[in-house]
């Protein structure tokens, strides 16, 4: 299994500011993904980190509000941008453990709060 | 467009029940079915999956069974305990092993002592 960090667990911040989160996986991974939770609902999937490429958005989410970085294949950050109280939700990471399992395994998530 | 229903939003039982959770999906067309389970304040933690040519998948006190055809699957759970109290999320991958997640709304379950 993959062992997943994500930085910072949580966070408050003020409306127009940006916030980076970090997500740090202990081994080589191919997929890696970014999800939204907002209060209350499920999981939806925001993007696609791609190593070395763009990342491959979902329909209702933008590279200019949510720009995501990629350098390795253990390391991806997302930058919420010019945020707004509407932002406030658990962002959370995962990956795809290995080829052969297709199972998923995400970070403990980080819990943004927008004023 | 998948989309992904979970029943009952939420269950209370007593210790030592046997239950079952249901999620339901439009499009048959899917790459596996996974659940995982969600406690308050953490990530999700996987519990099964079910690759699309299975039919269910056990562990422990745990067993979740896929009818693609029907979309649905259900995970049993044995002999609940206090400690099983959490948010169970069902999540259906798309086709062609994207590694693409569609989660239902989760069902969140209570074990009473």
């Amino acid at each position: 299994s993959a062992v997943i960090s994500q930085k910072p667990s949580r966070d408050i911040c003020q409306r127009g500011t940006s916030l980076t989160i970090q997500c740090q996986v202990d081994s080589q991974v191919t997929m890696m993904f970014w999800y939204r939770q907002q209060p209350g609902q499920s999981l939806t999937l925001i993007a696609t980190a791609n190593q070395g490429s763009e990342a491959t958005y979902e329909s209702g989410f933008v590279i200019d509000k949510f720009p995501i970085s990629r350098p390795n294949l253990t390391f991806s950050t997302l930058t919420v941008s010019n945020m707004s109280p509407e932002d406030s939700s658990i962002y959370l990471c995962s990956v795809e453990g290995s080829p052969s399992t297709d199972t998923q395994y995400f970070g403990p998530g980080t819990r943004l709060t927008v004023l | 467009k998948q989309e992904v229903t979970q029943i009952p939003a939420a269950l209370s039982v007593p210790e030592g029940e046997n239950l079952v959770l249901n999620c339901s999906f439009t499009d048959s067309a899917i790459y596996n079915l996974q659940w995982f389970r969600q406690d308050p304040g953490k990530g999700l933690t996987s519990l099964l999956l079910i690759q699309s040519s299975q039919r269910e998948q056990t562990s422990g006190r745990l067993n979740a069974s896929l009818d693609k055809s029907s979309g649905r699957s259900t995970l049993y759970i044995a002999a609940s305990q206090p400690g099983d109290s959490a948010t169970y999320l069902c999540a259906v991958e798309l086709p062609g092993n994207t590694g693409k997640l569609i989660f239902g709304q989760g069902t969140t379950l209570q074990v009473k002592p």
